[in-house]
């Protein structure tokens, strides 16, 4: 079983859709949580850290439970410059572990 | 300026060759990682090192070695490439406090023939 697991998609969805990906961690001592973006072939980029009470940055809403191990993200009213890979990374001391991440594609 | 750098970005060489990749960053951070990314496997940890006395292996790093020539430079060896080391390599920073994330460079992409 992989330590942390994604849907890798493609999510191919209209825009202005809402959109939601789930991420699912094997470890319960990880201790810290993030959603990254990736364009294809460029380097991952830090979209928002994830925190037990939920957080939310415009479009984007995310939340961990920690008792079923899981963290989600929600993209509302998304947008054609949404498409991209969206990773779950789950940090536990010095490691951080990457999901193989899940594709978006917004159609016009 | 990018806050963190590599070179080069892209490279075609020949089975048993020796390749240098190399990073460098100026956030100041103690804590450098190398990766690399395959198609469906994520990225797996090669190396990754806490000052320039502390190395350790990841999960991956037979094939590999690094040095850490100063706190900003940290640069991954391939002593003899072989075909499977294909892939794309980014190199990753992080203060070590706990919750904050990774900064990653601009990744490179190595064929190996």
């Amino acid at each position: 079983r992989k330590e942390v697991e994604q849907d890798p998609g493609p999510f191919n969805v209209p825009e202005g859709a809402t959109v939601a990906f789930n991420c699912t961690y094997s470890n319960s001592a990880s201790q810290s949580f993030f959603w990254y973006r990736q364009d294809c072939r460029k380097e991952p980029k830090l979209l928002m850290s994830v925190y037990s009470s939920g957080n939310e940055d415009g479009r984007f809403t995310a939340q961990l439970n920690r008792a079923s191990q899981y963290i989600s993200l929600l993209i509302r009213d998304s947008k054609l410059s949404d498409s991209a890979t969206y990773l779950c990374v789950v940090g536990q001391g010095y490691k951080y572990i990457f999901g193989t991440g899940t594709r978006l594609k917004v159609l016009a | 300026d990018a806050d963190v750098t590599q070179t080069p970005r892209n490279r075609i060489t020949k089975t048993g060759k020796r390749i240098m990749l190399e990073c460098s960053q100026t956030k100041g951070h103690d804590r450098m990682y190398w990766y690399r990314q395959d198609p469906g496997l994520g990225l797996r940890l090669i190396y990754y090192s806490f000052d320039v006395k502390d190395i350790n292996k990841g999960e991956i790093s037979d094939g590999y070695s690094v040095s850490r020539q100063a706190q900003a430079k940290f640069s991954l060896s391939l002593e003899s490439a072989i075909p499977n080391q294909t892939a794309l390599y980014f190199c990753a920073t992080s203060d070590g406090l706990l919750g904050n994330e990774q900064f990653f460079g601009p990744g490179t992409r190595l064929t190996v023939l």
